[in-house]
């Protein structure tokens, strides 16, 4: 079944100690992102991977970091999480970074930063 | 730079009603493409459609339907005959053509389908 696996689906942890979200997709998707979704908002991006190795700044990277070393995955960083970044987080993968390609999307992972 | 605006937050009905969820974008960009996403109760959001901004034709699917019109900036999206299935967040959502795939979304408008 094509899919975007993320994981933990929630956390509850402190500031301070870093945590990372993982991403994984299986359908050979060239394009990954990462959203965070807070109320009265929608969703935002935060960095976007266009292929293996290649990384950029979306609308809201500060404090965060990725890494693309293989196609499939695409981990979200936070080194020293605070209460701010406690939201809903989306990765995204679609086949190319054109933007007429639908995104598909994981189900989602919701962190709480105390 | 790119905006998407659903001005209605949350919109209540009962079974069987029609209900229209408003979009309103802002791009300069004369290629660019909408989307609407669906996202129910339990969270995952799923795509409903694509829309180019070349093509201003009406889409129906089901019950489901989406009014694009460039002269207003709107992409409307109408669902005939609610039913409680139809209970979600909604969202659209812009990707203008030099965007590397990025997605402008609505602020989301929650439709809640009473039985």
């Amino acid at each position: 079944e094509a899919q975007v696996t993320q994981n933990p689906r929630y956390l509850i942890t402190v500031t301070g100690k870093k945590l990372t979200v993982t991403c994984s997709q299986n359908m050979n998707h060239e394009y990954m992102s990462w959203y965070r979704q807070d109320p009265g908002l929608g969703l935002r991006q935060i960095y976007y991977s266009m292929n293996v190795e290649v990384t950029d700044k979306g609308d809201v990277p500060e404090g965060y970091k990725v890494s693309r070393k293989e196609k499939r995955n695409f981990p979200l960083i936070l080194e020293s999480p605070s209460p701010n970044q406690t939201s809903l987080y989306f990765c995204a993968s679609s086949r190319t970074g054109q933007p007429n390609q639908p995104q598909h999307f994981g189900d989602g992972t919701r962190l709480s930063i105390l | 730079a790119q905006k998407v605006t659903q001005a209605q937050t949350e919109i209540s009905v009962v079974e069987k009603e029609d209900v229209t969820l408003d979009c309103v974008y802002e791009t300069r960009d004369t290629t660019y493409y909408l989307f609407w996403y669906k996202q129910p109760p339990s969270g995952e959001l799923v795509f409903l459609i694509r829309r180019n901004s070349f093509d201003e034709q009406n889409e129906i699917s089901g019950r489901y339907s989406w009014n694009f019109q460039k002269s207003t900036s709107s992409f409307n999206f109408t669902i005939t005959a609610s039913q409680v299935v139809d209970s979600a967040v909604y969202f659209c959502a812009l990707s203008e053509g030099g965007s590397y795939g990025k997605l402008t979304f609505g602020q989301g408008t929650i439709l809640t389908v009473h039985p």
